[in-house]
């Protein structure tokens, strides 16, 4: 079957550092999506890695183990609007386009 | 580049009616647009995949006959709710397929519909 894990909710403190984990076990894999989404709002693409290895973006970072069927994202500097939440989301092999969406992260910063 | 857009941003309709939702790729043709429906504090729910000038994939559980969704050209797709009810009351969110810039294939998001049936 197809299964995408990430913690339901985390809470981290304003310029601190946070890691969220997301697992998954599908039938095909041809690349991971990292978004964010704000409240009320779609989502909007934060990362995107194929290969194994660390991908820095400016504070957003994201890592991909094909092996361990695992990806974290890392966020620095954290700021109040980094409150929302983030999706993990793995492409199969089934569809160049289609994605498999786990439950979300939601993500909550305090002062 | 790659900007979807939606129309309308946000919709109230009465119960029985049907309510129209149409999305564009401003800037590029895309082939497969997915509709998704999202309810408070929950994950995306893909609805369906379509593809231009073919009849939409739908999801188990997603009515085809209450979910009608036209994918005419390479820049419309459209998702009409007929028969409204207030279980419908959701937000609605289509995305576009598209290739990213030397990577690979990405969705790009439209900002949403939020449909409320009274």
């Amino acid at each position: 079957g197809q299964n995408i894990d990430q913690p339901t909710e985390m809470t981290a403190t304003e310029g601190a550092i946070v890691q969220i984990n997301c697992t998954y076990q599908t039938s095909g894999f041809n690349g991971l999506f990292w978004y964010q989404q704000h409240a009320g709002e779609a989502p909007t693409f934060l990362s995107y890695n194929v290969l194994d290895g660390l991908e820095e973006k400016g504070r957003f970072s994201s890592f991909l183990s094909r092996s361990k069927g695992y990806s974290y994202l890392l966020l620095k500097e954290l700021q109040m609007k980094d409150s929302a939440s983030y999706l993990c989301a793995v492409r199969g092999t089934d569809s160049n386009y289609q994605l498999i969406w786990g439950a979300g992260t939601k993500l909550i910063i305090k002062p | 580049g790659a900007v979807v857009s939606q129309h309308p941003s946000w919709v109230i309709c009465k119960s029985g009616t049907s309510v129209k939702i149409e999305c564009r790729s401003l800037d590029f043709q895309a082939t497969t647009m997915f509709w998704y429906r999202q309810f408070p504090k929950q994950s995306l729910m893909l609805m369906a995949t379509s593809n231009e000038g073919s009849k939409a994939t739908y999801e188990q559980g997603v009515e085809k006959d209450k979910f009608l969704i036209n994918h005419a050209s390479l820049t419309l797709s459209t998702l009409t709710v007929t028969s409204a009810h207030p279980e419908d009351s959701s937000f609605y969110i289509c995305s576009a397929g598209g290739v990213r810039s030397g990577s690979s294939y990405e969705q790009y998001f439209g900002p949403g519909t939020r449909l409320t049936v009274t």
